[in-house]
């Protein structure tokens, strides 16, 4: 595609519930990055899959958040028995390669935990 | 560990009048330096970097920034503001060392600038 491509745009839940964010990242970008982005803050780095390498999990916060990623394709970013203080917006990014300084971001995916 | 700095969450100006962002970071080598810009609802985009060579950048939109060694800054300006360009600005570092985890970005908190006509 043209640009990274997140949805959904919004999403509202409640609070215990599952709830699942994709990314599609530009064609033929090897790298895809998530970041998680709360209301006044920086950006935090969450996840990062290279092509067929085990991915560095070391942002995510605790052990009900997980993200998948099928080969150089779609990114799923799941979040278990969501929190309040999971509402933020999460963010997706993708690069050619690791050693592309440039990061392309998609529009982000509002979460709102109720 | 890296960290970026960004002075005033808040900056306001007059339509025409100088920008001027801030943004230091803290770091044991100089990283590579960015700037991104978010438009309401939007994703961020790239307005510029520094990775080597020339210190003083220039980036979309007329915004440039000078990165200064001796006070660890890549302050972020442009001469004449427009409407158009209120926005949030993040200024984000990624180390320089090979290997590791040099991937990933570290970001400021943003600074909203606001135009006033």
């Amino acid at each position: 595609g043209a640009g990274v491509s997140q949805s959904p745009s919004n999403k509202v839940t409640e609070k215990g519930k599952d709830v699942e964010l994709r990314c599609d990242p530009i064609s033929g970008h090897t790298a895809l990055y998530w970041y998680r982005q709360r209301l006044g803050q920086g950006l935090e780095f969450l996840i990062y899959f290279q092509g067929n390498s085990a991915p560095d999990k070391s942002g995510l916060p605790s052990d009900r958040f997980s993200a998948e990623r099928t080969g150089e394709s779609v990114s799923t970013l799941t979040i278990q028995r969501t929190q309040q203080e999971d509402s933020a917006v999460y963010l997706c990014a993708s690069s050619p390669g690791t050693g592309w300084h440039i990061q392309y971001f998609g529009a982000g995916t509002r979460l709102s935990v109720l | 560990a890296q960290s970026v700095t960004q002075l005033g969450s808040h900056v306001s100006v007059s339509e025409g009048a100088l920008v001027l962002l801030r943004c230091n970071y803290s770091s044991s080598v100089p990283p590579y330096l960015f700037w991104y810009v978010q438009y309401p609802n939007q994703g961020l985009q790239l307005l510029l970097k520094y990775t080597t060579g020339a210190t003083l950048v220039k980036g979309i939109n007329g915004f440039e920034a000078e990165f200064k060694k001796s006070e660890t800054s890549f302050h972020l300006t442009k001469p004449s503001a427009h409407m158009s360009d209120a926005a949030e600005y993040f200024c984000a570092v990624r180390s320089r060392n090979s290997g590791g985890s040099n991937y990933k970005l570290t970001f400021g908190k943003g600074t909203l600038l606001t135009v006033n006509p």
